[in-house]
């Protein structure tokens, strides 16, 4: 079944305590995303990837890590957690970077800060 | 910029009624213009896309969409609701011929259905 699988689902920290969420696809895609969803604010990108080694900023990169070593996964890290980082986070994977094609969507994890 | 406007934070209508959602939407020449569906503690769905052609789109779960440029909107529309269509939906705009990456999300719309 072609998915994209977050973990942790659900996750509570404390501020300062490094963190590490991970995203995985098994499309074979080469575009990955992350973004954060809060309330009365959507969606926010927060860093994309267009393909292995390839990741820049999105709207809100301050405070998160990515890296893309393999096609197939792209964790988010936290290296120090603080309490407005507490989101639902999603990663979203899509074919490639020239089709604004269909962006497929993990289930989400939900993570608090306190 | 571009940006994408949804005017209605929250929308109730009855199972069996017809359903608009609005969406309007910023940018300077012909844009791309999806819609998304999020249903209770899931990832976003795709529902339907616009890239070129009929103005009039048709999607999944007896979605459609209009593209009207001389309003800059892309309105969802379903003839008859299901309980099941209690989601929050988004409308997102990105550049033609672009990729996924410059895609940018409205605020989202909560549908609630009335048995």
């Amino acid at each position: 079944e072609a998915q994209v699988t977050q973990n942790p689902r659900y996750l509570i920290t404390v501020t300062g305590k490094k963190l590490t969420v991970t995203c995985s696809q098994n499309m074979n895609h080469e575009y990955m995303s992350w973004y954060r969803q809060d309330p009365g604010l959507g969606l926010r990108q927060i860093y994309y990837s267009m393909n292995v080694e390839a990741t820049d900023k999105g709207d809100v990169p301050e405070g998160y890590k990515v890296s893309r070593k393999e096609k197939r996964n792209f964790p988010l890290i936290l290296e120090s957690p603080s309490p407005n980082q507490t989101s639902l986070y999603f990663c979203a994977s899509s074919l490639g970077d020239r089709v604004a094609g269909e962006l497929f969507f993990g289930e989400g994890s939900r993570l608090t800060v306190l | 910029a571009q940006s994408v406007t949804q005017p209605d934070i929250h929308i109730t209508v009855s199972e069996g009624a017809s359903l608009e959602l609005r969406c309007n939407y910023s940018y300077g020449a012909t844009p791309y213009l999806f819609w998304y569906v999020q249903s209770p503690g899931q990832g976003l769905q795709l529902l339907l896309k616009y890239f070129s052609g009929d103005t009039l789109v048709q999607g999944i779960k007896g979605f459609e969409a209009e593209f009207k440029r001389s309003q800059s909107s892309f309105n969802l529309r379903k003839p008859s609701v299901h309980w099941s269509d209690a989601a929050e939906y988004f409308c997102a705009v990105g550049p033609s011929g672009a990729g996924s990456y410059q895609l940018t999300f409205g605020k989202g719309t909560k549908l609630s259905v009335i048995p």
